[in-house]
């Protein structure tokens, strides 16, 4: 069966720090990987998507980056963290053809302080 | 507007009740329609999805789908407290699910 796999669960991080978050996935092959940041008593806004490797899409133009270093790894980066970075960042798979079910990760709560 | 509206809640409900939740969307391209739930702290977990209008049943739960309306609902049928979460329609386009901003669910005892 396949599992998402999202670390770290939490992290508190000063402005002006690096961020990497990494998500890897097991059990599937040519996953569609997507991150997403869900702020306080919102809904999911998806910041980046890929649908293979070194492909990466970018949905809202901010102070975030994604990679795809192998076909089932997918890390979010910063180089400099705002205190408008804060926030649950969750990851999630697809399978590359069909019904674009998504299946999330547990999710890492980001503090920038 | 926002492409999929969904109220926020919180609903709250004694043990036992029908909870009715509901999502509208305005993009006659949505395909797919799937509810997924999240508790507190937690990613969200998908529990139905459905393509066509109608009516899809799994255990307590049942989903609705009006395409004529651009409608969604997700009865919860004899609720129980385990139920309390956040619970989030998604339609589907192409690659792209569009989620709305979640129903807090209380179920009280």
């Amino acid at each position: 069966s396949q599992t998402i796999h999202q670390w770290p669960a939490t992290l508190v991080q000063p402005v002006g720090s690096p961020l990497s978050l990494e998500c890897t996935v097991e059990g599937t092959s040519n996953p569609n990987l997507y991150w997403y940041r869900q702020a306080a008593g919102r809904g999911l806004q998806l910041l980046f998507y890929s649908v293979g490797i070194g492909q990466i899409s970018s949905e809202v133009p901010q102070n975030l980056s994604a990679s795809r270093p192998q076909d089932r790894q997918f890390i979010l980066s910063s180089k400099k963290l705002l205190l408008s970075d804060s926030g649950f960042y969750l990851c999630a798979w697809s399978v590359i053809s069909g019904r674009n079910i998504q299946y999330f990760g547990a999710g890492t709560r980001l503090s920038v302080l | 507007q926002k492409e999929v509206e969904q109220d926020p809640g919180p609903l709250s409900v004694p043990e036992g009740a029908i909870v009715s939740l509901n999502c509208t969307y305005s993009n006659s391209a949505f395909q797919y329609f799937m509810w997924y739930r999240q508790y507190s702290r937690k990613g969200p977990e998908l529990l139905m999805y459905t393509y066509s209008s109608g009516n899809k049943e799994d255990g307590r739960f049942t989903a609705q789908v009006d395409k004529s309306s651009k409608y969604i609902s997700l009865f919860i049928r004899d609720s129980q407290p385990s139920d309390s979460a956040t619970y989030l329609c998604a339609m589907e386009r192409g690659n792209m699910l569009t989620f709305g901003g979640g129903t807090r669910l209380m179920v009280k005892p």
